[in-house]
């Protein structure tokens, strides 16, 4: 069945990299996605990377695709407290309408 | 100005009451959905519109029904509230390639 799997909580100390990770079912995911959600606000996207890349860099965000493990990770380099909030994998399957989002990982920057 | 917006951003209301959210986009998007998000449970498709005259139901519609009545405009509607419906309400935006959605702030819906 669908199922966009991700670990619920990452603490992490500010200045570190954060490393958060995904597990995603339809291998004919065209495009994967990462979403921030900050508290009181809506889904923000960060980046997405097409299936045909391993890997696509943005600033402090590198995003990692496995596509033998159907495995996506996000790292962010040099972590804020800024970047406390709630991110989302979701997996947009080919010839699909369907964008399938994870359960979300809440990621806590400590001072 | 916000590309999506969403009213009511809070709401409280009782069982068996009708309720509506409504959503309007300013990226003249053909493609409009709403998202109900629970704690734990990541985002569930409630219903998604390609046009004004193309409207479908996703995972989870019962309870739920919609109107576009413009291609900027997207209502949801619970006509009969009840307390399991509380959660956060999104909806979203693409263009017709589907290929980026572009998220409201939300509604948070509690039904006591």
């Amino acid at each position: 069945g669908e199922d966009v799997e991700q670990s619920l909580f990452l603490s992490v100390r500010e200045g570190d990299s954060s490393v958060i990770n995904c597990t995603y079912t339809d291998s004919s995911s065209t495009y994967l996605y990462w979403y921030k959600q900050e508290p009181g606000a809506g889904l923000q996207l960060l980046t997405y990377i097409f299936s045909n890349m391993d890997m696509k860099q943005d600033q402090r965000l590198t995003v990692l695709l496995n596509k033998k493990d159907k495995h996506l990770s996000l790292r962010i380099a040099d972590t804020q407290t800024g970047d406390s909030a709630i991110y989302f994998c979701a997996e947009k399957p080919s010839g699909t309408y369907k964008y399938i989002f994870g359960t979300g990982t809440r990621l806590k920057v400590l001072a | 100005d916000a590309d999506v917006t969403q009213t009511p951003r809070n709401r409280i209301t009782k069982t068996g009451k009708r309720i509506m959210l409504e959503c309007s986009q300013t990226k003249g998007h053909d493609r409009m959905y709403w998202y109900r998000q629970d704690p734990g449970l990541g985002l569930q498709l409630i219903y998604y519109s390609f046009d004004v005259k193309d409207i479908n139901k996703g995972e989870i519609s019962d309870g739920y029904s919609v109107s576009r009545q413009a291609q900027a405009k997207f209502s949801l509607s619970l006509e009969s509230a009840i307390p399991n419906q509380t959660a956060l309400y999104f909806c979203a935006t693409s263009d017709f390639a589907g290929n980026e959605q572009f998220f409201g702030p939300g509604t948070r819906l509690t039904v006591l």
